[in-house]
């Protein structure tokens, strides 16, 4: 069974920073792309981040750009989103969801499973 | 504002047909394949339609999807309570270089 546990959602200071992780079993976590999604409250999703199965590609939305770093360690079936210089429109619950086909791209990749979100909230 | 349209709203009585439109451009639903996600009250996203018109394993055939040009469509039949929620479209943009949701549906049974 496909489980992504995210952790690491805080309420954090404009300017502040905060890293998230998302534990994955029940699949080969290398050979799928990982994203991350964000959705605002009352808002539709936004992809923020993708990475490929192998880590070699990355993907940011542009409003992340540089501020905003994703990583796998295949190792530990782990994913991760660094996020500084966090600003109050980053508030919003963040997924993370795993790629359907393992092709390891995440270009066109569709999102087949996604975890429960944790809540990231930039507020002084 | 999205690059991918849909109606903010839709809505049907139990046992009818609705139908929730997504329209885009050359740039990704006229040159990639179209994505349907379900978000129900309180819960993450859940894929319904991959590839324009494919479903996933325990999605019911009630769901449908489809593709022409530059948009698609999500069909759903038989409707019921249950079904509420919202519907969001996807695809690739290859002006942006990366997936786009539209803006979200909801759909009121």
């Amino acid at each position: 069974e496909v489980q992504l546990l995210e952790s690491g959602g805080a309420l954090v200071q404009p300017g502040g920073s905060l890293g998230l992780s998302c534990a994955a079993s029940g699949f080969r976590f290398s050979s799928y792309a990982m994203t991350w999604v964000r959705q605002a409250p009352g808002k539709g999703p936004e992809w923020v981040a993708a990475i490929s199965g192998i880590g070699y590609s990355t993907y940011y939305v542009d409003s992340v750009k540089g501020r905003f770093t994703i990583s796998r360690d295949n190792s530990k079936n782990t994913l991760s989103l660094q996020m500084n210089s966090l600003r109050a429109e980053d508030t919003a619950i963040y997924y993370c969801a795993k790629g359907r086909y393992d092709s390891g791209s995440y270009y066109n990749d569709p999102l087949d499973y996604w975890g429960q979100g944790t809540l990231v909230t930039v507020s002084s | 504002q999205s690059v991918l349209t849909q109606p903010p709203s839709a809505s049907g009585t139990p046992g009818q047909r609705v139908s929730i439109s997504c329209s885009g451009s050359s740039s990704n639903i006229g040159s990639n394949t179209v994505n349907w996600y379900q978000q129900l009250p309180g819960t993450a996203p859940k894929p319904l339609i991959y590839r324009n018109n494919q479903r996933p394993s325990g999605v019911p055939d009630r769901f449908s999807g489809s593709k022409s040009g530059t948009s698609a469509s999500l069909a759903i039949s038989g409707l019921q309570s249950e079904d509420e929620g919202d519907y969001y479209c996807a695809a690739w943009d290859d002006t942006l270089n990366g997936p786009v949701f539209g803006g979200g549906t909801k759909l009121t049974v």
